[in-house]
């Protein structure tokens, strides 16, 4: 049971435009910056967005973070068929010492 | 740009220890703005932070509650890399280990490390 909270599923048609929600609480996201990671199979998770709504260099600003209270989301505009993936989001925990806490990933599938 | 390459064996035997290293590339284990971690995932468990080790002045070591009486995250300055050790492992142990730096966000991940705990 992972602590942030994400639909395990969505999916889209090229073109439209997808969220993903990751709902934490207090100690992660009500008090710390989100972050969002693509994963690709058989690959390691890949920095989309960090500090709620940053995107590093190199990644197209299809991607879009927001954070509101204690949940995050991730929009995803004129989807593509490689946008396929496992999203996943991330934030440190200031509980127990501190610690990272990841939510348990969504599959987009474009359709 | 910074680069991990991650090295170690994929299959350890049930109560040894699990060890790997992470080579750190274009950043310095010694940084006084990074932390250097090691995450598992499983596809029970989902993405598991371990710990981390990091440098302000004198060395910290930062354990996941879960983990801590079996774990040693080790800096090795004169290589610039860290390594995990998590002994007493089970088959509950087996997933895909990375290291990552931190210097805000997780930014820069190792290429992953399946272990198998088997006999």
């Amino acid at each position: 049971q992972s602590v942030l909270t994400q639909p395990p599923s969505a999916s889209g048609t090229p073109g439209q435009r997808v969220t993903i929600s990751c709902s934490g609480s207090s100690s992660n996201i009500g008090s710390n910056n989100a972050n969002w990671y693509q994963q690709l199979p058989g690959t390691a998770p890949k920095l989309l967005i960090y500090n709620n709504n940053q995107r590093p260099s190199g990644v197209p600003d299809r991607f879009s973070g927001s954070k509101s209270g204690t949940s995050a989301s991730l929009a995803i505009s004129g989807l593509q068929s490689e946008d396929e993936a496992d999203y996943y989001c991330a934030a440190w925990d200031a509980s127990l010492n501190g610690h990272w806490v990841f939510g348990g990933g969504t599959k987009l599938t474009v359709l | 740009q910074v680069q991990l390459q991650q090295s170690g064996p994929g299959l350890v035997k049930p109560s040894q220890t699990l060890s790997l290293t992470c080579a750190i590339s274009g950043d310095s284990v010694s940084s006084n703005s990074a932390a250097w971690n090691w995450i598992r995932q499983s596809p029970s468990r989902g993405l598991e932070w371990l710990g981390r080790t990091y440098y302000r002045s004198k060395w910290y070591n930062h354990y996941a509650v879960f983990v801590k009486s079996r774990i040693i995250i080790n800096p090795d300055t004169s290589k610039n890399q860290f390594s995990l050790h998590l002994n007493s492992v089970t088959p509950e142990d087996t997933a895909v280990y990375y290291c990552a730096r931190s210097g805000g966000p997780l930014d820069y991940w190792g290429q992953g490390t399946l272990v198998t705990v088997s006999s």
